[in-house]
Order: C-alpha cells, then structure tokens, then sequence
C-alpha cells in the first residue's frame, strides 16, 4: 500500500520569500502524485500533478513541484510567497499499476505567511 | 470553482440519528469518490463509484453506506451516528480515461453530531 509523509506539520516564511514543502512517498512503482491546497472553510484545489515525463511540474498560482525517484520525493517550491498563500497543503499519492484510483493523502503542511 | 457540488454544506445532528450527503460531479465525470477529513484521522478515502458501479472501498465503516444514481449523482448515507464521525466530508470526481487521473473536490460537508 502507498504512503505519503509531509514532515512539517506547520511552516512560517515572509512575504516574498521562497517556499519549499516537503512530500516523501513509499509506493512499488512510480505513482501519480499531487499537490492540493486548502485554504480555510474550503475544500480542495488541485494545485498540479505529475503523471510522467519532464519530472518538473509547473501548476497554477507560481507553484512548481520535482519528482526526485532517487528520493521518493516530489517537493513543492514557490520562489515568492504571497500572503494569499497561507493555507494547508496536502501531497497526495495515486496508485499506478491497479484500478484502484483513490488517493492516499499526506498530513498536511500549514503555510503561515508573516508580513 | 471545481464543478463539483455538495449539499448540505452544514449539518448538525444528534448521536444515534442518519443523515445523507450528496454530491453532483462535473458534468462528464463518471467516478465519484468520497473522504473523510477528521482532525485525528486526517484525509481518508471512503468510497469510490464508476457509473453507478462501486469501484473501491477504503476505510469506510459499516454504518455508512452510498451509491450512485443514473444521472451520475452519489449520495453518502451516515446511520447510528457517533460522535466521532463529527467530519467534512468531501466528494471528488474525475473522468475516467486512461491517463486522466486528477480528482476534482467539491466543497465539502460539514458533519457536526452532539
């Protein structure tokens, strides 16, 4: 069965600042892998994926991520933070080899944003 | 907006009591999925359904139950409820083609049981 680790619970950075946030999975083969956002009272937008190829993944909102195989890790960077970033992100993990497409989804990071 | 929608978007009832929760997906999406999203528990896969088949069941209790109607819409039914499925509830849906794999998440329901 997949797994999905998100090491920091709770993450504060300055406006402007770079951002990086943690994704390690444990999975048999090269999984699907994304990254959501959710903001307060909200429910979940997917901010990118990856299935395959350019292990670089750009998404919406300035956010990128790099499926590192090496690392089972496909981190979440963003070179400058805005305010209206500060919400909690999920990794999550897709099965590739069976049917079964329900995705397994890490603790969650919550991005604070200091002025 | 991701297309997918859920009613209630609050819900409060009492211990013992059953609610039901609907979810419509995007238009052409035939796979609905429900989570659960508990602060202990985290994010965790209930049910999934392809064309009103079930299609995958993950940690979900035997006191909740759902299905998919013709028209592509899920409900989730809660029976004998405890306080500790107090949840949001969310629905997803995604198309079912081969290398479209990405999940759409509605809004999800607030589950409130005293």
């Amino acid at each position: 069965a997949q797994s999905v680790t998100q090491p920091d619970i709770h993450i504060t950075v300055s406006e402007g600042a770079s951002l990086e946030l943690r994704c390690n999975y444990s999975y048999g083969a090269t999984p699907y892998l994304f990254w959501y956002v959710q903001s307060p009272g909200q429910g979940l937008q997917l901010l990118l994926k990856y299935f395959s190829g350019d292990t670089l993944v750009q998404g919406i909102k300035g956010f990128e991520a790099e499926f590192k195989r090496s690392q089972s890790s496909f981190n979440l960077r963003k070179p400058s933070v805005h305010w209206s970033d500060a919400a909690e992100y999920f990794c999550a993990v897709g099965a590739r080899d069976t049917g079964r497409r329900a995705l397994t989804f890490g603790s969650g990071t919550r991005l604070q944003v200091q002025p | 907006d991701s297309g997918v929608t859920q009613t209630p978007k609050h819900l409060i009832t009492a211990t013992g009591q059953r609610v039901t929760l609907r979810c419509s997906p995007r238009s052409g999406d035939l796979s609905v999925y429900w989570y659960q999203q508990s602060l202990d528990q985290g994010l965790q896969f209930l049910i999934q359904y392809y064309n009103g088949e079930e299609r995958a069941k993950g940690n979900i209790l035997e006191r909740f139950s759902a299905q998919q109607f013709p028209d592509l819409h899920s409900e989730l039914n809660l029976s004998s409820l405890e306080l500790g499925d107090s949840a949001l509830y969310f629905c997803a849906s995604s198309v079912a083609a081969r290398d479209s794999y990405e999940q759409y998440f509605g809004p999800g329901t607030r589950l409130t049981v005293t």
